[in-house]
């Protein structure tokens, strides 16, 4: 139990396109999910936080017009890297917690497998 | 800013040694601390949720402790097998800040057959 998938698991795209990553959470409901990006040699760095049916809570430094987040079902949030460019290349991977153990936060994340991102 | 570290960043061990890694975060404002386990390609799996200071956890033959007074955290793996090798990672969640995993940049275990 608790998967999450993630789709797709490798993009290229042009300068300048936008690229939506989904994150699913296949057989729990997820009333929140994390989206964490890792740059090369570094740590997963979380980009925000989203729960259903609200808007996302981004992170310092994190452009919310640039990162598009939405979670609009209990099963489903996706991330639009709009306008991508070179320096967005990276990897992105989404969390997701059902919030049972009493506390979203000191409860278990499930991860999905990671969206490689390259733009050119 | 808060600051997860964990050491070593690479280790290369023979099938059947027992290797241990550490995890190094702020002592002050602790709430929790996470231990997963990342093989290439896969998604990282959760080992241990670790809250209480002296907690010691098991899972097979991984274990893993915690001392919250002075901000360390270790993982034990005993008589590792190739299956084993993976990235370990750990990440602290702050009291001041419950809504957020600070990972650490992960120890990659390589076990040789």
């Amino acid at each position: 139990g608790a998967v999450v998938s993630q789709h797709p698991s490798w993009v290229i795209c042009k300068s300048g396109t936008s690229v939506k990553i989904e994150c699913r959470s296949l057989d729990f409901q997820a009333t929140t999910m994390f989206w964490y990006r890792q740059f090369p040699k570094q740590s997963l760095m979380l980009m925000a936080t989203s729960n259903e049916g609200s808007k996302a809570t981004y992170e310092q430094g994190v452009e919310k017009d640039k990162f598009l987040i939405n979670h609009a079902s209990l099963t489903l949030s996706t991330l639009t890297v709009t306008s991508a460019h070179p320096e967005d290349s990276s990897f992105y991977i989404c969390s997701a917690t059902s919030g049972l153990a009493g506390g979203a936060f000191a409860d278990e994340q499930f991860f999905g497998p990671g969206t490689r991102l390259t733009v050119l | 800013i808060l600051n997860v570290e964990q050491s070593p960043q690479s280790l290369h061990v023979q099938e059947g040694d027992s290797t241990n890694f550490t995890c190094s975060f702020p002592s002050s404002n602790f709430y929790a601390l996470h231990w997963y386990r990342w093989e290439t390609a896969k998604s990282p799996e959760a080992l241990f949720v670790m809250t209480l200071n002296g907690d010691e956890k098991k899972k097979g033959r991984i274990s893993a402790t915690l001392n919250t007074k002075e901000g360390y955290s270790y993982l034990y793996i005993k008589g590792s097998q190739p299956e084993d090798s993976a990235t370990y990672l750990c990440a602290f969640i702050s009291s001041g800040n419950t809504g957020k995993l600070i990972f650490g940049q992960g120890t990659t275990l390589q076990v040789k057959p």
